[in-house]
């Protein structure tokens, strides 16, 4: 079974461009999250989806953050403009529901954005 | 206070040590407990999921104490592939889909 699939897996942008991350995740899998490790740190949630849906974006910054997922499938998250502290790991997941009723996320190898 | 603390560690042990991490959670609604391992720049992995009434898996075991809001994981016989970020993980209070992450434990095991 192929995993979680993200590109690119390095980028180097200065504060204020723009950068877009893809995810294309398990097949099948209808529920999509990405999440933002800050060095030292761990993951922490921005957007969940639930096919094309937005379950929970609570914790995007949507000044700057967005995030779709038109066909519910791949998805694409974009920073626009990017600030020093955006300088993290973004890890796409996907989950799969086990025997005994509790979810288990698969995450993709996360895409290292550096902001100078 | 954050919603899973963990101590940062790191913990150097020798191989063949025993170690144990500890975990806390603030929201007494949780029903879902795991222990994700995160090697250096990789990304986290399930290494098991924690049920009431503890569970074991090979060298792995770990535990669940509701009343405290307090998770363990300990290792025994430590090996030297042992050495990663052990990141303890609840599900969100609302929602068994949302998992909420400790900072995580990083444990070094020297030869």
């Amino acid at each position: 079974e192929a995993g979680v699939a993200q590109s690119p897996r390095y980028k180097i942008i200065e504060k204020r461009q723009s950068v877009a991350f893809w995810c294309n995740p398990i097949s099948g899998h209808a529920t999509l999250y990405w999440y933002q490790q800050i060095l030292g740190q761990g993951p922490k949630l921005l957007i969940q989806f639930q096919n094309n849906g937005v379950v929970d974006d609570s914790q995007l910054p949507k000044d700057r953050f967005s995030a779709e997922r038109l066909k519910g499938v791949d998805s694409t998250l974009k920073i626009q403009p990017a600030k020093l502290e955006d300088s993290a790991v973004y890890l796409c997941a996907s989950i799969t529901r086990r025997p005994g009723g509790w979810n288990e996320q698969f995450f993709g190898p996360g895409t290292r954005l550096t902001v100078l | 206070r954050k919603e899973v603390e963990q101590d940062p560690g790191p913990f150097n042990v020798p191989e063949g040590a025993t170690v144990a991490f500890n975990c806390t959670y603030s929201n007494s609604a949780s029903q879902s407990f795991f222990w994700y391992r995160q090697d250096c720049r990789k990304e986290p992995k399930l290494l098991m999921s924690v049920y009431s009434s503890g569970n074991e898996d090979g060298r792995f075991t770990a535990q669940l104490n509701r009343a405290s809001q307090y998770i363990s994981l300990l290792i025994r016989d430590s090996k030297l592939s042992d050495s990663a970020t052990y990141l303890c993980v609840v599900n969100g209070a609302d929602s068994s889909y949302k998992l909420i992450f400790g900072s995580g434990t990083r444990l070094l095991v020297r030869p």
